[in-house]
């Protein structure tokens, strides 16, 4: 599977404050996941982009997906709390699925 | 639906003990798949499945076997346990159509701990 690079590897932000990970690919991606996983908890499916440029928003989440389809970015909005965990991103090509290795989001009071 | 469910939540083996890691889903999903997350780190592909008696390696296959002989169940054996085995296991299925991608649906995780 083709191998995904997830920056950065963790982010401390104070509430409020906007948060944005990356998810790069030398290669083609075919389409691109987005999970998050609570501390403790298991990952859980947020979105999926499928064409070039596609934009998706999920109330204070932004998600694009690149025009050459190499990347895509997560984007949170005046971050709460609730935020806190670890945003995984997926290239959903082939059977051997691959995830990126994560970026931890803490968030401050 | 229960969704993907897994037992047990939590195990500690010595060394060179053998045990299998249960999962089963009630989604009639096809595919499912085994992942190990040490601390502090993403998600490393152990075994897969796309149907019932058919499974294929992933990205960190050593030291463990898989079976599946119904669409619902998927166990993970894991033989002669070693300290490195050390880590949370996720088990997740998905729906698949032909070449399209869905999205994988998680079960709560094993912990396990090899001492």
């Amino acid at each position: 599977g083709q191998q995904v690079m997830q920056i950065p590897q963790y982010q401390h932000v104070q509430e409020g404050e906007d948060f944005t990970t990356y998810c790069n690919s030398s290669t083609t991606l075919s389409n691109i996941q987005w999970y998050k996983q609570r501390p403790g908890g298991h990952p859980v499916f947020l979105i999926q982009l499928v064409k070039s440029g596609e934009v998706k928003k999920q109330k204070r989440l932004t998600f694009q997906f690149g025009e050459a389809k190499k990347n895509s970015s997560l984007h949170i909005t005046a971050t709460q709390t609730t935020d806190v965990g670890t945003y995984f991103c997926r290239n959903t090509g082939g059977f051997k699925t691959i995830f990126g290795a994560g970026t931890r989001l803490f968030v401050k009071a | 639906n229960a969704g993907v469910t897994q037992t047990p939540k939590f195990r500690i083996l010595k060394i060179g003990q053998s045990m299998t890691l249960q999962c089963t889903q009630d989604m009639n999903h096809n595919y499912m798949y085994w992942y190990r997350q040490d601390p502090g780190m993403g998600l490393k592909l152990i075994y897969y499945s796309v149907g019932a008696g058919i499974t294929d390696k992933g990205e960190v296959p050593n030291g463990y076997n898989v079976s599946r002989s119904t669409t619902e169940d998927f166990p993970l054996r894991l033989e002669l346990a070693a300290p490195s085995q050390t880590s949370v296991y996720f088990c997740a299925s998905s729906y698949s159509m032909g070449l399209a991608a869905y999205e994988q649906y998680f079960g709560p995780g094993t912990r396990l701990t090899v001492t």
